[in-house]
This record gives structure tokens, C-alpha cells and sequence, in this order.
């Protein structure tokens, strides 16, 4: 049973086109809520981390939101080179040192 | 500069045959950690290391070994690697935060393995 689902799985956007992407996690005992960005052929880069319902965390045009059950990332006015794959981790408070991965959702955002 | 880098990029090797994969942090990182990415099915941890001499299964550990003799190395062995275990495999390290636990993660390039 998947503990992290991400959604979509595949996302187009038109440039300037805002939008939001969805991490659900089954879980119990979050301790923390991970964001990457990853391109083709690179290693995911680090984003944001949130840790308890109603945080929200912003960096340009990224704004990421946590709920109980899930957590957002909201995309205002994307530019192409937003186009990437965002993974969402969790990290849970009885194996606070694993971390578990949706699949991810690919976005691209066309000029 | 601030980096993880793995060795080889790429390798292509029969079944049955060792290999090791090299990781190195130069951010005096506690925490280092492997994954291997396969389509459908993201990114799974294999294991990780809390310091050096203390590793830990993660997700997906057989058919792996690793080992943490030095704080800035996590090499992965395959001792027989096997078809499944073609994948994407990335390295990360973190630093510990107050509580011990580790926080954002900084991945390697990733090593693309096929066996054959």
C-alpha cells in the first residue's frame, strides 16, 4: 500500500498558467514533509520542508501548503523553466532517519 | 563547492559480477543515505548511515552492502548483482538537526547501473 501519492502524475501548463500539485500521505506520525525539484538526468534538489498542518513556505513562485492528510504545491505564473519533476518525502516520527517518496509529478510548462 | 558526487556515472556489467559504487560528501555531513529510482515506482531508500561504523537498512536492502568507515564516503556494493537491480541510483547526505534526525537532503548525479 502506497504511504505517498502524488498527483498528478503529468501536468501542461501554458506559461503564466497558475496551478497546484498534490502530495496525500496514509501515514501516521508525520514528523516532516519534504519538497524536491528534480530535472532530467540530475539528482533532486531540495525545496521547501514543512512540519505541522497550516505551515506554508514560499520561494518565487512556489508555495507550498500542509494539511493533515496532504500537502500543496501551489505554481503562480509558471515560466518554462519551472518544467521539472517535483517529488514529495515524508518523514515519519517513529523512523524519523527514512524517508519515503511519492512518484512524483512531471511538469511542464510550455512558452 | 558544496557537492556529492558518485563514481561511476554509468556502468553496464554482467550478472554475478561485484561492483561497488563510489559516494563522496565534501559538507562533513552525519547523515548519508542510497535510493535507487525505477519508473512507477520513485524513489526507494536503501540504506543509510547515521555516522561513521552506523548504517541501517532502509526499504529495499537485499542484494546491497554498505559500509561507513570514513565520515565523507558511503560506497554500495552489489557482490551479485542481479537483472533487478538495474535502476537509477542516487546518493545524499544531510546534516542532523537538534533532534538527531536528518533534514533536506543534497542527492549526487545519480549512477545509471544496467545488468545483463
Amino acid at each position: 500500500e502506497d504511504q505517498v501519492t502524488q498527483s498528478p502524475e503529468a501536468l501542461r501548463l501554458q506559461e503564466g498558467e497558475s496551478s497546484s500539485l498534490n502530495c496525500s500521505y496514509t501515514v501516521s506520525g508525520l514528523r516532516g514533509l519534504f519538497w524536491y525539484r528534480q530535472d532530467p538526468g540530475k539528482g533532486p534538489e531540495f525545496l521547501f520542508t514543512l512540519y505541522s498542518a497550516g505551515e506554508e513556505k514560499e520561494k518565487e513562485r512556489l508555495k507550498a501548503t500542509l494539511t493533515k492528510k496532504e500537502s500543496f504545491l501551489h505554481i503562480t505564473a509558471p515560466k518554462p523553466e519551472d518544467s521539472a519533476t517535483y517529488l514529495c518525502a515524508v518523514q515519519l516520527i517513529l523512523t524519523g532517519n527514512q524517508f519515503y517518496f511519492g512518484t512524483g509529478t512531471s511538469l511542464t510548462v510550455i512558452p | 563547492e558544496a557537492q556529492v558526487t558518485q563514481n561511476p556515472r554509468y556502468l553496464i556489467t554482467v550478472t554475478g559480477k561485484k561492483l561497488t559504487v563510489t559516494c563522496s560528501q565534501n559538507m562533513n555531513h552525519e547523515y548519508m543515505s542510497w535510493y535507487r529510482q525505477d519508473p512507477g515506482l520513485g524513489l526507494r531508500q536503501i540504506y543509510y548511515s547515521m555516522n561513521v561504523e552506523v548504517t541501517d537498512k532502509g526499504d529495499v536492502p537485499e542484494g546491497y552492502k554498505v559500509s561507513r568507515k570514513e565520515k565523507r564516503n558511503f560506497p554500495l556494493i552489489l557482490e551479485s548483482p542481479s537483472p533487478n537491480q538495474t535502476s537509477l541510483y542516487f546518493c545524499a547526505s544531510s546534516y542532523l538537526v537538534v533532534q538527531g534526525f536528518p533534514y533536506e537532503q543534497y542527492f549526487g548525479p545519480g549512477t545509471r547501473l544496467t545488468v545483463t
